[in-house]
C-alpha cells in the first residue's frame, strides 16, 4: 500500500522555524519528483515547492521569497521542508504528495500533478 | 504564473442531478490540467488528469473536458458522496511551478 506519512507539524512564534517530514512507503522514492502543498484555514490549495527524484532541482512558489527549504533523503524514503522566518500566514495543513510518475520500457515521463497525498500535518504559527 | 479561475464559487445541486464546473487557465495550459476533490478533513484525491482522464478508481460519473485555457468537469447523477470542494490544477509550465485554482463546493441544493 502506498503510503505518506508527514510529521514535524505544531505551535510556533512568528519568525521561528519548524522542520516538516514526510516518510514514505509502498512505491520507489527515489523515482518519483516529490511536492509540498499547504491549506490555510478555511482557505484552498497552494503548491508550496517540489524537487526532482535525486535532489538536484528544487522549485518553490515566489511569494516564500526564500524562507523554505525542500530536500529529500532517498535512503531515508523521506522528503522535508524547513521553514524558517515563519509569519502569521504561513498558518496551515501542509500536505506531502508524491508527483505522477509514467513508466515504459526503458524511460520515465514525469509529470506535475499529484496521485497520492499524505493526511497532512498542521503548522500554526501564533504567539 | 499562469492564473486559474474556477467558477462558481458555490454550486447548488440536488442528488442525481448533473453539476458543472468550470476552470480557467490566464494563458493555454494545453491539456495539462488536473482535478481534484477534496472533502471535509481529508487530503485532496485526484480525480482527472490531462484534462480527461479518470485517475485510477474514479467512477464513470465523473469527467472532464477542455483545452488550452477552459475547462470543465461534469458530475452525472450527483451521489451523496460528491458533495465536497473541486479544485483545478494546471502543471504545464516549466520549472513545473503548478498553480491551482480556488476551488467550487459542490453542495446540497
Amino acid at each position: 500500500e502506498v503510503q505518506l506519512v508527514e510529521s514535524g507539524g505544531g505551535l510556533v512564534q512568528p519568525g521561528g522555524s519548524l522542520r516538516l517530514s514526510c516518510v514514505v512507503s509502498g512505491f520507489t522514492f527515489s523515482n518519483h519528483w516529490m511536492s509540498w502543498v499547504r491549506q490555510a484555514p478555511g482557505k484552498g490549495l497552494e503548491w508550496v515547492a517540489n524537487i526532482k527524484q535525486d535532489g538536484s532541482e528544487k522549485y518553490y512558489v515566489d511569494s516564500l521569497k526564500g524562507r523554505f527549504t525542500i530536500s529529500r533523503d532517498n535512503a531515508k524514503n523521506s522528503v522535508y521542508l524547513q521553514m524558517d522566518s515563519l509569519r502569521a500566514e504561513d498558518t496551515a495543513v501542509y500536505y506531502c504528495a508524491r508527483n505522477y510518475l509514467r513508466e515504459g520500457a526503458g524511460y520515465f515521463h514525469h509529470y506535475y500533478y499529484m496521485d497520492v497525498w499524505g493526511k497532512g500535518t498542521t503548522v500554526t504559527v501564533s504567539s | 504564473e499562469i492564473v486559474m479561475t474556477q467558477s462558481p464559487a458555490t454550486l447548488s445541486v440536488s442528488p442525481g442531478d448533473r453539476a458543472t464546473l468550470s476552470c480557467g487557465a490566464s494563458q493555454s495550459v494545453r491539456s495539462n490540467l488536473a482535478w481534484y476533490q477534496q472533502k471535509p478533513g481529508q487530503p485532496p484525491r485526484l480525480l482527472i488528469y490531462g484534462a480527461s482522464t479518470r485517475a485510477s478508481g474514479i467512477p464513470a460519473r465523473f469527467s472532464g473536458s477542455g483545452s488550452e485555457t477552459e475547462f470543465t468537469l461534469t458530475i452525472s447523477g450527483l451521489q451523496s458522496e460528491d458533495f465536497a470542494v473541486y479544485y483545478c490544477q494546471q502543471y504545464s509550465e516549466w520549472p513545473p511551478r503548478v498553480t491551482f485554482g480556488g476551488g467550487t463546493k459542490v453542495e446540497i441544493k
